[in-house]
């Protein structure tokens, strides 16, 4: 399997806190995205970073991409109760005329009020 | 604009009965993928269609699953004699481009399969 791993899998903060999501990978990719889920349905794409940029930032998120050690993270500063939800990364990368991303399994995060 | 639509949201069925699942994606977006998710479970890839090429069908979990795109647009995910492992959510997305310019992709909310 070529699925990533986040870490931690479970994360719970306080409102008004930074939290901090580590993901890794296992091939060379395209580029690398964060996704968000609410209540194990439909997700909704965060931001992505292509392979070669380190760092890039939105709102109140910030990625880094370290494709030396196949690995990202996810800052989200000034956390709110409605930031609570499962966050994936998503690796992307083609080859043989297909493009895939391949999710890990994901960090819960709880913002307690 | 209308997001990426599935139905139905949710589907009871009994083992060995067939089953299909549709997925609208955004007009005009080119690519189309669909992933299944179990409970606790990252996303597992299943089947990616570009354009006019031949689909990528190497994240079928056995040949009980298939899945075609008519006409560049409407997808069916059908599963023949379900079984009780097969009981997840099935999740489609679309994106306006493919290949190795491939982008974000907008997720529809899914539909729960479960497999009595």
């Amino acid at each position: 399997s070529q699925q990533g791993e986040e870490d931690p899998q479970a994360l719970s903060i306080q409102e008004g806190e930074n939290a901090t999501m580590n993901c890794s990978y296992k091939t060379s990719i395209n580029n690398l995205q964060w996704y968000r889920q609410n209540s194990g349905r439909g997700l909704v794409h965060l931001i992505l970073i292509r392979s070669n940029e380190r760092e890039k930032h939105s709102g109140r998120l910030r990625v880094t991409l370290d494709t030396s050690k196949k690995s990202s993270s996810l800052l989200i500063t000034a956390s709110r109760a409605a930031d609570t939800a499962s966050y994936f990364c998503a690796s992307g990368h083609s080859g043989a005329g297909s493009y895939q991303l391949t999710f890990g399994k994901g960090t819960k995060l709880s913002v307690i009020p | 604009g209308a997001g990426v639509s599935q139905s139905p949201s949710n589907k009871v069925t009994e083992k060995g009965k067939d089953v299909e699942l549709r997925c609208d994606p955004i007009s005009g977006h080119t690519a189309l993928y669909w992933y299944r998710q179990s409970l606790g479970q990252g996303l597992e890839f299943l089947i990616y269609f570009q354009g006019n090429s031949a689909p990528d069908k190497s994240g079928l979990p056995s040949d009980r699953f298939s899945a075609e795109r008519t006409g560049g647009s409407v997808s069916t995910l059908t599963i023949q004699r379900t079984q009780q492992e097969d009981s997840a959510v099935y999740l489609c997305a679309s994106s306006s481009r493919g290949g190795g310019r491939a982008g974000e992709q907008y997720f529809g909310p899914g539909t729960r399969l479960t497999v009595t």
